[in-house]
């Protein structure tokens, strides 16, 4: 079974629009990573929130951790058309030397 | 893009015929992953290594070896395939374990068996 799932599976926004992803996982993690993936491609890894932290920034990205809730938040600011691609939350935990993977969230960018 | 290729890229191939799918890397990593990506199911683990001839399964192993006779290369066979495993192949590879470190991925492998 999927250690995370995203929601929404789909959004749509216009360019200029924040987008909001949500992950929810279900034992206890190490850390939480965010991951992006243009059509056709592999995965390229976007941020990395251990889970000792709450919250982190890179650039127009923030990632928000609740460890009590399980779930983990990527807010992409001031998006663009180039942004559209599908993004996955990957998690790891006690004992697990391999990421497990939610069926991630694709994000369309209107320019 | 991290050194890390896989081949073929695309391969069609008959039900019951075996296949095997290369990935090869220049980075020295220690660990290399194998992941299937199936349409509402995201990246499901197949089998991961954590050195040379260190194998273990991942959720979706049955059906699928693995071999590791080096660093650089992590071979995925299908030794009978079906036509449920249709689907994208990915090889990722990280540094240390995956706690402390993001993984690169390769580029895919879209396998079809008919």
């Amino acid at each position: 079974s999927q250690q995370g799932e995203e929601d929404p599976q789909a959004l749509s926004i216009q360019e200029g629009e924040n987008a909001t992803m949500n992950c929810s996982y279900k034992t206890s993690i190490n850390n939480l990573q965010w991951y992006r993936q243009n059509s056709g491609r592999g995965l390229v890894h976007l941020i990395l929130i251990r889970s000792n932290e709450r919250e982190k920034h890179s650039g127009r990205l923030r990632v928000t951790l609740d460890t009590s809730k399980k779930s983990s938040s990527l807010l992409i600011t001031a998006s663009r058309a180039a942004d559209t691609a599908s993004y996955f939350c990957a998690t790891d935990g006690t004992g697990r030397r391999a990421l497990t993977f939610g069926s991630g969230t694709r994000l369309q960018v209107q320019p | 893009d991290a050194g890390i290729t896989q081949s073929p890229r695309h391969k069609v191939t008959e039900t019951g015929t075996p296949v095997t799918l290369r990935c090869h890397q220049t980075e020295n990593h220690r660990y290399m992953y194998w992941y299937r990506q199936d349409p509402g199911h995201g990246l499901r683990l197949i089998h991961y290594s954590y050195g040379v001839k260190d194998t273990d399964k991942g959720e979706v192993s049955d059906g699928y070896s693995v071999s590791r006779s080096k660093t650089e290369d992590f071979l995925l066979t299908l030794e009978s395939a079906t036509s449920s495993q249709t689907s994208v192949y990915f090889c990722a590879i990280s540094a240390k374990v995956s706690s402390n470190t993001e993984a690169f991925f390769g580029q895919g492998t879209r396998l079809t068996v008919v």
